[in-house]
């Protein structure tokens, strides 16, 4: 089982819609990331989480330490909001030098 | 301009040959990383470094050998005893090894003819 887990891996939404993307983990995490690949393949970070909520521009993450999830929301979503988008965790057991990837979701948003 | 570069953008490999990627970054971070993507699969990391002259394995190691003789450059080559090298591959930096954003390059992505 992989120790984080995204869903869905396949969203496709008009313009202007609400976007939630889901990512759950097995284990004691120190950090969540969310990331942001586009068809290049180039990968941006967009938010890192220990707790709470972040918000940047139409993009919110939300994380629940308890529950170990986490969600990326997108408000009025747009075409070029399209792309994967990737959690990936930093985990307590291991050590600070590396990240456990999610397999990603991929969005697209239609005009 | 600030930034990691990697070239080549595409790179074909024959069979039994060794290829090296390059991996550039003016950020001025300890630390750098490289990743392998296979299509329906997270990253994983193949190899890291946290300073200068040291290197360390990540899960994906077999296969692949890297170097850091500069705080700029973290060179991968894979050779041929990776059996499967067609991929995307992905190097990322950080500024020190605790809890920070990494930043990616733009990637190469690996064909075997």
């Amino acid at each position: 089982k992989n120790e984080v887990e995204q869903s869905p891996q396949n969203l496709t939404a008009q313009e202007g819609e609400f976007i939630t993307i889901n990512c759950s983990y097995s284990v004691g995490i120190s950090a969540l990331h969310w990331l942001q690949q586009h068809p290049g393949g180039g990968i941006v970070s967009l938010f890192m989480l220990s707790s709470g909520k972040k918000k940047h521009g139409r993009l919110i993450a939300t994380i629940n330490i308890q529950e170990k999830h986490s969600s990326l929301h997108i408000t009025a979503s747009h075409p070029r909001d399209s792309a994967v988008y990737i959690c990936a965790v930093r985990l307590w057991s291991g050590s600070a030098r590396q990240l456990t990837f999610g397999s990603g979701t991929q969005l697209t948003v239609l005009p | 301009d600030g930034g990691i570069t990697q070239s080549p953008k595409y790179l074909f490999r024959k069979e039994g040959q060794n290829v090296t990627l390059s991996c550039e970054q003016n950020l001025n971070h300890d630390a750098m990383y490289w990743y392998r993507q296979d299509p329906g699969q997270g990253l994983r990391l193949i190899y890291y470094s946290q300073i200068v002259n040291d290197f360390q394995k990540g899960d994906i190691a077999e296969g692949y050998s890297v170097s850091r003789e500069k705080k700029e450059s973290f060179p991968l080559t894979v050779t041929s005893a990776q059996k499967n090298p067609t991929a995307f591959y992905l190097c990322a930096t950080q500024k020190t090894t605790t809890q920070e954003t990494q930043y990616f390059g733009p990637g190469t992505r690996l064909l075997v003819l």
